[in-house]
């Protein structure tokens, strides 16, 4: 079966630009996180969906920063006036259910402001 | 505060030889202990995991060995092969709140020469 898909792969956006990111989850996974990697560093926690609810989202840097996951598929992180610290990939995992151990990755989305 | 460290950020082995990679923590509510696998431009890809619980835990060339009272997890891939190059990432798992919140560590480059 199909993955974990993010898109778009890569994204190149102007300082103070508004910016999505979408996640698609494998097909009956119940938990949906976002990561974020900047380079050097592993992937750094930033929200936890448990269907459509965010159950966590301690790790959200700021309010500039906000995720959604309508139907308890598909998510979409949305980044208000982006920085040039916003720089860096981010990923997607999901779970089959919440207290599983092993999260299933996607290949990311490469956010550049310029 | 990192609280999963991996403190060499390269290593090279000849194939055929063993790869050993180190993984350090400090959070003693870690109860679940997992390796992931990144190439280039993929997402990690879940490779072996360890619950606290065990002190080894073996698949095919991959065992991972876990001592708690050091607070010490390392890999070992033998015979080591030229597909294994790729970023291995340490990652640590503890309940929060309904979800489980991964903790990885800054990854180590791991290159087998033919």
């Amino acid at each position: 079966g199909a993955g974990v898909s993010q898109t778009p792969s890569n994204k190149v956006t102007e300082k103070g630009k508004y910016v999505e990111l979408r996640c698609d989850p494998i097909s009956g996974h119940t938990a949906l996180y976002w990561y974020r990697q900047s380079l050097g560093q592993g992937p750094e926690f930033l929200i936890y969906f448990q269907g459509t609810g965010a159950a966590d989202d301690s790790g959200l840097p700021n309010d500039r920063f906000f995720a959604v996951r309508p139907e308890g598929s598909v998510s979409t992180l949305k980044i208000q006036r982006t920085e040039r610290g916003d720089s860096a990939m981010y990923l997607c995992a999901s779970s089959l259910t919440s207290g599983d151990n092993e999260q299933f990755f996607g290949p990311g989305t490469r956010l550049t402001v310029l | 505060d990192q609280q999963v460290k991996q403190n060499s950020p390269s290593l090279s082995v000849q194939e055929g030889r063993i790869s050993i990679l180190n993984c350090d923590y400090t959070n003693s509510m870690f109860d679940y202990f997992l390796w992931y696998k990144k190439y280039p431009a993929e997402g990690p890809t879940f490779l072996i995991s360890i619950s606290s619980i065990k002190d080894k835990n073996e698949d095919g060339r991959f065992t991972v060995f876990l001592n708690k009272s050091a607070k010490h997890l390392s890999l070992h891939i033998v015979p080591s092969q030229p597909g294994d190059s790729a970023v291995y990432f340490c990652a640590a798992d503890h309940p929060s709140g309904s979800a489980r919140q991964l903790t990885f560590g800054s990854g180590t480059q791991l290159t087998v020469l033919p």
